[in-house]
């Protein structure tokens, strides 16, 4: 069975501009959960999306924008980049909302310059 | 009160001890809690799920859940080298919230 899948895994962008990262779940796995950890900090929670709805959000600026498809696959999307935005972007796939485990994917390393 | 509380450590042993990691959180309807270890620089790696109060053992890993007093651990038995790494606690989702980390604490096993 395949893993979860980001793409891609490594990302320099400049500040101001925009970026989607992508996240494919373990084959039917439904919910999508997406963080963002920068050294020293622990892992923030941005958002979980389940059967295409987003059903919790974390404490991100408007900036940080997600979408869940049909087939499970999750987009993220930072506008008007930061270089506090500069992170390991991680995503979690989970069969269900409650008391599952968690599966991550490796990382979209994103350096904002 | 922060959700998930660890202590940062850094906490070495020497190898071959046993390696005791601590987590507190504060969510009461927290019903599962998982352990994760995150090497540096990777992304983090299930080790272990707990789902009720006591002990549950998997290999040279034990994990301790004690709800009433909010509290779960991570044993590790026999420490080596390549355990060095941080540990996160996580209680599970619970439709109201996301999967919840605390921010790890870090474990160094000298040789």
């Amino acid at each position: 069975k395949a893993g979860v899948t980001q793409t891609p895994r490594y990302l320099i962008k400049t500040r101001g501009q925009q970026v989607t990262l992508s996240c494919s779940p373990i084959s039917g796995h439904r919910s999508v959960s997406w963080y963002q950890q920068t050294p020293g900090q622990g892992l923030q929670f941005l958002f979980e999306y389940f059967s295409e709805t987003q059903r919790n959000k974390g404490n991100f600026p408007g900036r940080f924008s997600g979408r869940q498809f049909s087939n499970s696959r999750s987009e993220m999307n930072v506008s008007t980049l930061e270089l506090g935005d500069s992170a390991l972007y991680l995503c979690a796939s989970t069969d269900s909302l409650m008391n599952t485990e968690a599966f991550f994917g490796q990382g979209t390393r994103l350096t904002v310059v | 009160q922060k959700e998930v509380e660890q202590n940062s450590g850094p906490l070495s042993v020497p190898e071959g001890a046993i390696a005791s990691l601590n987590c507190t959180y504060s969510d009461r309807g927290s019903q599962s809690f998982f352990w994760y270890r995150q090497y540096s620089g990777k992304s983090p790696e299930l080790i272990m799920s707990i789902y009720s109060n006591g002990d549950k053992e998997d290999g040279r890993f034990t994990a301790q859940l004690n709800k009433a007093s909010q509290y779960v651990s991570l044993l590790i038995r026999d420490s080596q080298p390549s355990d060095s790494a941080t540990y996160l606690c996580a209680p599970g989702g619970t439709g109201r919230r996301a999967l919840t980390f605390g921010s790890g604490t870090r474990l160094q096993v000298q040789p």
